[in-house]
């Protein structure tokens, strides 16, 4: 049982790239969500989805997209990455919704230069 | 929007006992929970409590809740090296898997 899985787990971009932070759970949760960690903040919601197809803003949603095209699958793509965009990302998961079957994957520390 | 305050560094030492204290602003949240970050890796869930109680035991932990001051607790029993951790309180008002962090409390752990 793999849970959630993000991949990769570091990364390193210049300012202006493009690219696709991956995020699957093989628990089939309706409910996926991207979340920033960065030094002295907690966590902040980018994205987050309750089903197949349907997306939402969460607190910090500008300068990522997100897509939930399958039910196992909610991958966070950067379009034109920024230093501000330099942290640590976390996919997370649950069966309803309900923070106490909230289930993290390992995350993506992601620097961009 | 919604605030979550944690202060960010206890240091205590090995058998004492750990309170890592947490206050939020949404009087609207329904569930609340303490998590648990170890170096490098994601965020685990230790405890939660239910808005409509005011303290939940597991163990050694026991979270208190006060609601009228939106005040929530974390104590540690007998507190070990390996509760040494980062540890954050977190609030939620709806199903939507949608959480107000707190930034986090440093837990150091002296011999």
């Amino acid at each position: 049982n793999a849970g959630v899985t993000q991949t990769p787990k570091f990364q390193v971009l210049k300012t202006g790239q493009s690219m696709t932070l991956q995020c699957a759970q093989d628990m089939n949760h309706e409910y996926m969500s991207w979340y920033r960690q960065d030094p002295g903040m907690g966590l902040r919601l980018i994205h987050y989805s309750v089903g197949a197809g349907i997306t939402d803003q969460g607190e910090v949603p500008n300068g990522y997209n997100v897509s939930r095209s399958t039910t196992e699958d909610f991958p966070l793509r950067l379009l034109s990455a920024a230093p501000s965009q330099t942290s640590v990302y976390f996919c997370a998961s649950s069966y309803d919704g309900g923070g106490e079957k909230l289930f993290f994957g390992s995350g993506t520390q992601l620097s961009v230069l | 929007g919604e605030d979550v305050e944690q202060s960010l560094f206890l240091s205590v030492r090995e058998g004492d006992s750990s309170v890592i204290n947490c206050t939020y602003t949404d009087s609207s949240s329904t569930y609340l929970y303490w998590y648990k970050q170890e170096p490098g890796a994601g965020l685990q869930l230790l405890t939660y409590i239910f808005s409509n109680m005011d303290m939940k035991q597991d163990q050694r932990l026991t979270v208190l809740l006060n609601k009228k001051d939106k005040h929530l607790s974390l104590r540690i029993a007998d507190t070990q090296t390996g509760d040494s951790a980062i540890y954050f309180c977190a609030c939620g008002s709806s199903n939507t898997g949608k959480l107000i962090f707190g930034q986090g409390t440093t837990l150091q752990v002296k011999p």
